[in-house]
């Protein structure tokens, strides 16, 4: 059984730019996940969707966005980068939104601003 | 609101030695609890969960109890190996539909 797929591993971008991170949950898994994790921050929720919607959002701006497709892939989009968007962003997925299976991680894309 | 404490690292043991990692969690209603453990440059995998109190969860050689009137969730391992040598996450599941996690504890295990 495939795991979580994230792409790309690795990004570079130039501050100002706008990156979009792919994710694809594990099979039958309808609900996905995104966090950031920082050395400083450590790992902080981003925002979760089941069937298309987004049913739950973390405390970051406006510049982060998500999305999820019919089919449960998702994207996250950020926008105008910072210096400070630098991290690992991991996607997870889940079969009941996390209550008794919790979540499955993506290796995750370590997104580095310059 | 709801929140993990984790016991501050690095922690280094020698291979075979006992292992426990405190982890304290302050929550409303009924969390889920969770260890997640982190390779370098890898992503997080579930170790264990529990999903009321009392319950234990174990896999690996690694357990941890549930424990609603102290709010902790410790990790223990009775003989820890090189191989465990990691970052380990103690991490809450509210009512809402996220995942709430410590800092993470480093462990490294000197063979």
């Amino acid at each position: 059984k495939a795991g979580v797929t994230q792409t790309p591993r690795y990004l570079i971008k130039t501050r100002g730019q706008q990156v979009t991170l792919s994710c694809s949950p594990i099979s039958g898994h309808r609900s996905v996940s995104w966090y950031q994790q920082t050395p400083g921050q450590g790992l902080q929720f981003l925002f979760e969707y089941f069937s298309e919607t987004q049913r739950n959002k973390g405390n970051f701006p406006g510049r982060f966005s998500g999305r999820q497709f019919s089919n449960s892939r998702s994207e996250m989009n950020v926008s105008t980068l910072e210096l400070g968007d630098s991290a690992l962003y991991l996607c997870a997925s889940s079969l009941d939104g996390g209550r008794d299976y919790g979540y499955t991680f993506g290796s995750g894309t370590r997104l580095t601003v310059v | 609101g709801n929140s993990v404490t984790q016991m501050e690292g690095p922690v280094t043991l020698s291979e075979e030695a006992f292992l426990t990692i405190n982890c304290t969690y302050t929550a409303t209603g009924y969390p889920s609890l969770f260890w997640y453990v982190q390779y370098p440059g890898e992503g997080l995998q579930l170790l264990l969960k529990a999903t009321k109190a009392d319950d234990k969860g174990s896999n690996k050689g690694f357990e941890a109890t549930y424990r609603k009137e102290t709010t902790s969730f410790h990790l223990e391992k009775g003989s820890v190996q090189v191989s465990d040598s990691a970052v380990y996450f103690c991490a809450l599941r509210p009512s809402s539909y996220k995942l709430i996690f410590g800092s993470g504890t480093r462990l490294l295990v000197r063979p």
